[in-house]
């Protein structure tokens, strides 16, 4: 089946830092890359959704300049949370979908850290 | 009102009990509809997705949409403890997907 590989799982980082997390498709194109924030207990938090050799489309609310979303290719997306601060941390996951439309598939996630 | 609304529970059942999770949206323009189970600290996983009205069966798990009321159901028969997570309903239409709020299980032994 589609697998997604998100990298790194965790990341501990100090203020002011940048964090860049991957996020890949391994077996199947992913046309289409959404990216979530899940604070404990909570639901995902739609950041923004990023399509193949586009700009990122980000939900209200989120800091585009903070929040960096590079799909340059059809099998990666990243996100880079810039100058991060302790309110930063959280679960942060990516899921991926080809052009069978709900055939979402979801990365393990990443637990960011900010210290 | 939330364009998809979720019973968060927590909702504790014994083994071998019927589960049902329910998820009312609003948006009729909704195509495709899925249940994730996410256990703690990992990502979701797609347990079942169904793009029409009516019931899919897949093992212990029967996934029900009636799109004439906007109301979608995940049913799990004798319920274990390792179903103890939890579920989350996701609707999609073309690349707008959004999220319930997510029920907590327990299946008690």
């Amino acid at each position: 089946g589609a697998v997604v590989s998100q990298h790194p799982s965790w990341v501990i980082c100090k203020s002011g830092t940048s964090v860049k997390i991957e996020c890949r498709s391994l077996d199947f194109q992913a046309t289409t890359m959404f990216w979530y924030r899940q604070f404990p207990k909570q639901s995902l938090m739609l950041m923004a959704t990023s399509n193949e050799g586009s700009k990122a489309t980000y939900e209200q609310g989120v800091e585009k300049d903070k929040f960096l979303i590079n799909h340059a290719s059809l099998t990666l997306s990243t996100l880079t949370v810039t100058s991060a601060h302790p309110e930063d941390s959280s679960f942060y996951i990516c899921s991926a979908g080809g052009t069978d439309r709900y055939g979402y598939t979801f990365g393990s996630g990443t637990r960011l850290t900010v210290v | 009102q939330k364009e998809v609304e979720q019973d968060p529970g927590p909702l504790s059942v014994p083994e071998g009990a019927i589960v049902s999770l329910n998820c009312t949206y609003s948006n009729s323009a909704f195509q495709y509809f899925m249940w994730y189970r996410q256990y703690s600290r990992k990502g979701p996983e797609l347990l079942m997705y169904t793009y029409s009205s009516g019931n899919k069966e897949d093992g212990r798990f029967t996934a029900q949409v009636d799109k004439s009321s906007k109301y979608i159901s995940l049913f799990i028969r004798d319920s274990q403890p390792s179903d103890s997570a939890t579920y989350l309903c996701a609707m999609v239409n073309n690349n707008d997907m959004r999220f319930g709020a997510g029920t907590r299980l327990t299946v008690k032994p």
